[in-house]
């Protein structure tokens, strides 16, 4: 079975303090990593798709990276418009299944 | 831009009514999703359909259904509401069951 997991649950940062979010993932042959931005009372936004390790992709301050067990999203000098749930899916090899979703993470950046 | 529009942001309804939940997408996408999102438990699928008239059962079903009649279209169904159905709920779309999806604003649900 496809798993996901989300690590902090919760981080806080201040402004302008780098970091990276962790997505850790268990998946019969990978098909693809996702990355979505939530804000509060708002759907998921997408944000990155990831197809294999070694890739990375970029947007604004974030950068997502992959890995054959884990993907990591990095967030360089973060302000406090970047404070949103981060949530990570992805696709395995098992037909027209759906995506698998992590729990996500909180982040806080406190100006 | 793909554009996922459900019908209402928020509904309070009473223990046991009968509640719709609406979700139009305009990208022709053959995929659609419900989920519900609770405090700590993530997102959970609900059921999904891939083609009109379709349907499959998600991780839990149980104390709802789901209608498409037509491709841009698909309705989530509380037959009779209770508490514990209490919820933040959302709807995506695809183009493939394991592609990228979009949502929708969500539907935030009180159950009194």
């Amino acid at each position: 079975e496809d798993q996901v997991t989300q690590s902090p649950e919760a981080l806080r940062l201040q402004e302008g303090e780098s970091s990276s979010l962790n997505c850790s993932y268990t998946v019969s042959g990978l098909r693809g990593l996702f990355w979505y931005r939530q804000d509060p009372g708002k759907g998921p936004e997408f944000l990155f798709t990831l197809y294999s390790a070694g890739e990375e992709k970029e947007k604004e301050r974030l950068k997502a990276t992959l890995t054959k067990k884990e993907s990591f999203l990095h967030i360089t000098a973060p302000k406090p418009e970047d404070s949103a749930t981060y949530l990570c899916a992805v696709r395995g090899n098992s037909g027209n299944t759906p995506l698998v979703f992590g729990k996500g993470t909180r982040l806080s950046v406190i100006a | 831009d793909v554009k996922v529009t459900q019908s209402s942001r928020y509904l309070v309804k009473r223990t046991g009514e009968k509640v719709f939940l609406e979700c139009v997408q305009d990208m022709d996408h053959e995929n659609m999703f419900w989920y519900r999102q609770d405090p700590g438990l993530g997102l959970r699928l609900i059921y999904f359909s891939y083609d009109v008239k379709m349907k499959e059962k998600g991780d839990i079903p149980e104390g709802y259904s789901v209608s498409r009649e037509k491709k841009e279209r698909f309705s989530l169904i509380l037959e009779s509401a209770s508490t514990n159905q209490t919820s933040m709920y959302l709807c995506a779309s695809s183009l493939e069951a394991g592609y990228i999806q979009y949502f929708g604003a969500g539907t935030r649900l009180s159950v009194l």
